[in-house]
């Protein structure tokens, strides 16, 4: 199929923000979606958004669509130690209802 | 929120056995589960979707009589790796629609690893 793309690496201080990217691939994707994985666990929910937003914002987290550009990213405020983990920026794609996976960024948040 | 669960988080096999994995819904119905593979520092491989009261559809390059997968009941499906190889380890993950959520969203369950000796 086609490619879900993340960068595979982001590294921030604690307190600053983070801002993970995502480019996906099918501009008919109704549903858009943030996981996080943390090591040797599965992957949990963490927000996700419609396509007919622009933006939601959910605690710590802001996500932003931009459907022209397809392109998707999650903004973590105040980042923390614990906010370590891979992400994974999903879609399902119009033509099915299984997700598209990117490969992950994963986020290291340094003291 | 809503919780997928999969049992045994962890599993140790000899070559040739067969070992079956399960995923369970615990607060909602899923007609439909997916289950997936990840190797270390990848993303997740679909591996198959599975259908409740109906033969799964397995992606390409997936062996179906390998990765047996029933789906008896609304909130539970099952994978059974049979004829178990070293190249069979690896981390399972299951995810499950949730129909009745308004916007259709699919929680992961926790994994399982499998590792073949």
């Amino acid at each position: 199929g086609e490619d879900v793309e993340q960068s595979l690496f982001l590294s921030v201080r604690e307190g600053d923000s983070s801002v993970i990217n995502c480019t996906y691939t099918d501009s008919s994707s109704t549903y858009l979606y943030w996981y996080k994985q943390e090591p040797g666990a599965g992957l949990q929910l963490l927000t996700y958004i419609f396509s007919n937003m622009d933006m939601k914002q959910d605690q710590r987290l802001t996500v932003l669509l931009n459907k022209k550009d397809k392109h998707l990213s999650l903004r973590i405020a105040d980042t923390q130690t614990g906010d370590s983990a891979i992400y994974f920026c999903a879609e399902i794609p119009g033509s099915g209802y299984a997700l598209n996976f990117g490969k992950g960024t994963s986020l290291l948040v340094t003291p | 929120g809503a919780v997928v669960s999969q049992h045994p988080s962890w599993v140790i096999c000899k070559s040739g056995t067969s070992v079956k994995i399960e995923c369970r819904s615990l607060d909602f119905q899923a007609t439909t589960m997916f289950w997936y593979r990840q190797f270390p520092k990848q993303s997740l491989m679909l591996m198959a979707t599975s259908n409740e009261g109906s033969k799964a559809t397995y992606e390409q390059g997936v062996e179906k009589d390998k990765f047996l997968i029933n789906h008896a009941s609304l909130t539970l499906s099952t994978l059974t790796v049979t004829s178990a190889h070293p190249e069979d380890s690896s981390f399972y993950i299951c995810s499950a629609r949730d129909t009745g959520h308004p916007r259709n969203t699919i929680y992961f369950g926790e994994g399982s690893w499998l590792t073949v000796v």
